[in-house]
């Protein structure tokens, strides 16, 4: 089993506040990506980082791959309300997906 | 719009009754999955196939069995349901070969064991 663990576990923050979210693990994975899960719906993928050191944009969201390809971060700017719920990072390779433990993010209005 | 179907969102069944559930993806992938999603631990995976009729264990296989008689479809048997199974199950597909591939998820089924 390759485990990915998140941190934090839980978070709440008030609506404009900055958050940044981290997956590690001790494995090398060929890609990683970073989903978000809404209540009563499946994952739904948000970016994939395949270069040790990428940086990658997404609107407020920037995604970060470690160097060694272990581990990742996200950092919200600015967050929504729109932005609550679970942000599970997976390790890719072979043909196989590796979760994370899940951060659940709440932002209050 | 690509789909990963879940037969049920919901189901509720008794101690000791064999359980389906379905799977049914429209994308053509060769690689699906079976994944129980429980708070704290992420998601956790029980079966996968990367062929028809073709499966391997994943992290937890135990009380649970697979079936994948055609490419599209993906079935998940729990043999004799216990309470300790209640949990949200996750079925997910993707296309074989490809660095960049991403995992299709369906809405998910909230099983209830009593």
């Amino acid at each position: 089993t390759q485990l990915l663990e998140q941190s934090p576990q839980f978070l709440s923050i008030q609506e404009g506040e900055n958050l940044t979210v981290y997956c590690n693990s001790s494995s090398v994975f060929s890609s990683l990506q970073w989903y978000r899960q809404e209540p009563g719906e499946g994952p739904v993928l948000l970016v994939t980082v395949v270069t040790g050191g990428e940086v990658k944009k997404l609107k407020r969201l920037t995604f970060q791959f470690g160097d060694a390809r272990k581990d990742s971060s996200l950092h919200i700017t600015a967050a929504q309300p729109g932005d609550t719920g679970l942000y599970l990072c997976a390790g890719h390779t072979g043909n196989q997906f590796y979760f994370g433990t899940g951060t659940s993010l709440t932002v209050i209005p | 719009d690509v789909k990963v179907t879940q037969s049920s969102r919901y189901l509720v069944k008794r101690t000791g009754e064999k359980v389906f559930l379905e799977c049914v993806q429209d994308m053509d992938h060769e690689n699906m999955f079976w994944y129980r999603q429980d708070p704290g631990l992420g998601l956790r995976l029980i079966y996968f196939s990367y062929d028809v009729k073709m499966k391997e264990k994943g992290d937890i296989p135990e009380g649970y069995s697979v079936s994948r008689e055609k490419k599209e479809r993906f079935s998940l048997i729990l043999e004799s349901a216990s309470t300790n199974q209640t949990s949200m199950y996750l079925c997910a597909s993707s296309q074989a070969g490809r660095w960049d591939t991403e995992a299709f998820f369906g809405q998910g089924t909230r099983l209830t064991v009593v």
